[in-house]
């Protein structure tokens, strides 16, 4: 079973909308998360980590946080069509393996 | 930004043949990771390698599959003998430290099985 679940699986929103995406972890042990986005054709790259508790905001994008509940999200206000993307949640305990989600593929319709 | 290099970024090799696909990971880094993600699909961890050692192999890391980086060099990922199901790109990832430290990936290998 999946350690780190991502919802929806897919998304559609019209641009400059707000997207919202979800990531939760089953593993007790978990201690620190990342937004990573891939781009058709590219690499992933790291968006946004957070560690603690509550919330953290860099221009267009929040995360949040509830450790209590394992679960982040990641939402992405006045989305452009440059933000179309697949979104990777990964977390990790402290070990050096980090589990990763199967992603969210977001669509941002002009 | 801390960059991640891979080498080729294509290769097409036909079925049974062996395929290095080579890595040069950041340059203070210590853990060093293979992923494999087939077109359109999510990505899906390989093996992680920490001091001349792979910590952890997932199922998708078959017998045909190797992994070394011999005296700081490349960190390379052998496959031998290649199958039509390995065709996917592949991408190294490295990271400094474990805990809280991200993990950089490089651009990709495409590797073809014909």
């Amino acid at each position: 079973q999946q350690k780190v679940q991502q919802s929806p699986e897919s998304l559609i929103v019209p641009e400059g909308g707000m997207a919202s995406l979800n990531c939760t972890s089953s593993d007790r042990n978990v201690d620190y998360f990342w937004w990573y986005r891939q781009h058709s054709g590219k690499s992933p790259k790291m968006l946004m980590s957070i560690f603690s508790n509550g919330e953290k905001e860099e221009g267009r994008f929040t995360v949040h946080l509830n450790k209590a509940s394992l679960h982040t999200s990641l939402h992405i206000r006045d989305s452009q069509p440059s933000d179309s993307a697949l979104y990777l949640c990964a977390a990790s305990s402290s070990n050096y393996q980090l589990i990763w989600g199967s992603g969210t593929k977001l669509i941002i319709k002009p | 930004g801390p960059k991640v290099l891979q080498i080729p970024s294509h290769q097409i090799i036909d079925m049974g043949q062996m395929v290095t696909l080579n890595c040069d990971p950041v340059s203070n880094h210590l853990y060093f990771y293979w992923y494999k993600q087939i077109l359109g699909q999510q990505m899906e961890f390989l093996v992680n390698f920490y001091n001349g050692k792979v910590m952890e192999k997932s199922k998708l890391f078959k017998d045909q599959f190797s992994v070394e980086r011999p005296d700081g060099s490349y960190f390379t990922l052998k496959i031998q003998p290649t199958a039509l199901e390995d065709s996917a790109v592949y991408f190294c990832a490295s990271r400094r430290d474990w805990g809280g430290d991200e993990q950089y990936f490089g651009p990709g290998t495409r590797l073809t099985v014909l």
